[in-house]
């Protein structure tokens, strides 16, 4: 089982739709998740960071947490076409990052 | 969020020749540095990791003689990647760290293509 699972997608929606991105991990020892953007050929851009389960809002975004279940979610609402980039999933628990592999987003106008 | 440089954002070399990339982080202090390569369509892959004024430790698979990293200070680290080849044709991505905080902030990016 790998330690992070993400599905890479590529996810398609139009514009101002509601956007729901998932990673699951297996590994009990992450305690900080994180959510990043990446555009082509850029580095990645930190987006969501949070600890607990629940919910975390930002903006547009919300991220969401289930730690009993090992899912972590991040919520796109009124997406724009702004929105399509590649979103990773990113899990800590001490000293390494862990990454999914990343979605692929696209948001037609 | 931090401030990450780095520098080149895009270079060319002939097979066989060293590039050097720096990375900075401009308003924080990277205790550690974490160098990353990525591939088209494809996740970031760790290459090494770096404390500062210590020798990086490699990834397995990772040639610690061909991919030189030096962490010399909290604001500056480069990877250097000698003696090129077309396969090391790739993105490579710095990732500086500060202290016990969880947040991993990423530098923009360098596109080496070799030819």
């Amino acid at each position: 089982q790998k330690e992070v699972e993400q599905d890479p997608g590529p996810l398609s929606v139009p514009e101002g739709a509601i956007v729901s991105l998932n990673c699951t991990y297996s590994n009990s020892a992450f305690q900080y998740f994180m959510w990043y953007r990446q555009y082509s050929r850029k580095g990645p851009e930190l987006l969501m960071y949070t600890y607990s389960s629940g919910n975390k809002e930002d903006g547009r975004f919300t991220a969401q947490v289930d730690k009993s279940s090992k899912y972590i979610s991040l919520f796109i609402r009124d997406s724009q076409p702004s929105d399509s980039a590649t979103y990773l999933c990113a899990f800590t628990g001490g000293f390494k990052t862990i990454f999914g592999a990343g979605t692929r987003l696209f948001v037609k106008a | 969020g931090a401030v990450v440089s780095q520098h080149p954002s895009w270079v060319i070399c002939k097979s066989g020749t060293s590039v050097k990339i720096e990375c900075r982080s401009l308003d924080f202090q990277a205790t550690t540095m974490f160098w990353y390569r990525q591939f088209p369509k494809q996740s970031l892959m760790l290459m090494a990791t770096s404390n500062e004024g210590s020798k990086a430790t490699y990834e397995q698979g990772v040639e610690k003689d061909k991919f030189l990293i030096n962490h010399a200070s909290l604001t500056l680290s480069t990877l250097t990647v000698t003696s090129a080849h077309p396969e090391d044709s790739s993105f490579y991505i710095c990732s500086p760290k500060q202290g016990t905080y969880n947040e991993q902030f990423f530098g923009p990016g360098t596109r080496l293509t070799v030819l």
